[in-house]
């Protein structure tokens, strides 16, 4: 099956430190990935929706120069999280849509484990 | 823009019962993709169930079964003989359109489900 991998998986950081945050697409390739954001007990939140070889495109109110996402290759893409703080603290996951391998006729996108970050 | 919509932030149900997960949609596409996802504790998020927006058959998958309803645009999830595994959020998700907004996945508030012993 179609494997998407995050890491780390959890990750403690002081505050006005950068984090780095990797997706990437193991078995198969990816020109589109997606991040998403996830307070406790509530819903996945789209960031931004990464695509290779370009731009990253941020949804409303989601801060570029803060999140900095990069999709260099079709199996990796990166969020960097900027001078984090607290309230940067949450669960990131990431998910990848195949590029002519599984689900490429079903829509389907394959998530990554997700990655909780702490910001002391 | 889209939006999905859980009315129900948390629902009960015994070992080997039915229970009925409903949500709403809206959009003004014609062709879109509908989805169901569990996410247990481990936070993994795993699909349960997909259905295409042409195809007026309600998708089904073992335990697991959808009744769409286009021009209501509702897409409710029946799980049928409830099992303990089963305890998890589930969210109901919409797909765009991938010509038109790149095939963005919306997700709705998410319902909590606990199946008792």
């Amino acid at each position: 099956g179609a494997v998407v991998s995050q890491h780390p998986s959890r990750v403690i950081c002081k505050s006005g430190t950068s984090v780095k945050i990797e997706c990437r697409s193991l078995d198969f390739q990816a020109t589109t990935m997606f991040w998403y954001r996830q307070f406790p007990k509530q819903s996945l939140m789209l960031m931004a929706t990464s695509n290779e070889g370009s731009k990253a495109t941020y949804e409303q109110g989601v801060e570029k120069d803060k999140f900095l996402i990069n999709h260099a290759s079709l199996t990796l893409s990166t969020l960097t999280v900027t001078s984090a703080h607290p309230e940067d603290s949450s669960f990131y996951i990431c998910s990848a849509r195949s590029t002519g391998g599984p689900g490429t006729n079903t829509g389907e996108l394959f998530f990554g484990e997700g990655s909780r970050l702490t910001v002391l | 823009a889209q939006t999905v919509t859980q009315s129900q932030p948390e629902m009960s149900v015994q070992e080997a019962e039915t229970v009925t997960l409903s949500c709403t949609y809206d959009t003004s596409e014609s062709n879109y993709y509908l989805f169901w996802y569990k996410q247990p504790p481990s936070r993994q998020m795993i699909l349960v169930i997909r259905q295409e927006a042409y195809k007026q058959q309600n998708a089904t998958e073992n335990r697991f079964s959808v009744n769409f309803q286009k021009a209501a645009k509702s897409f409710s999830l029946k799980i049928s003989d409830s099992q303990l595994g089963d305890t998890a959020m589930y969210f109901c998700a919409f797909m765009t359109s991938i010509y038109n907004q790149g095939g963005k996945l919306i997700f709705g508030q998410g319902t909590e489900l606990s199946v008792k012993p």
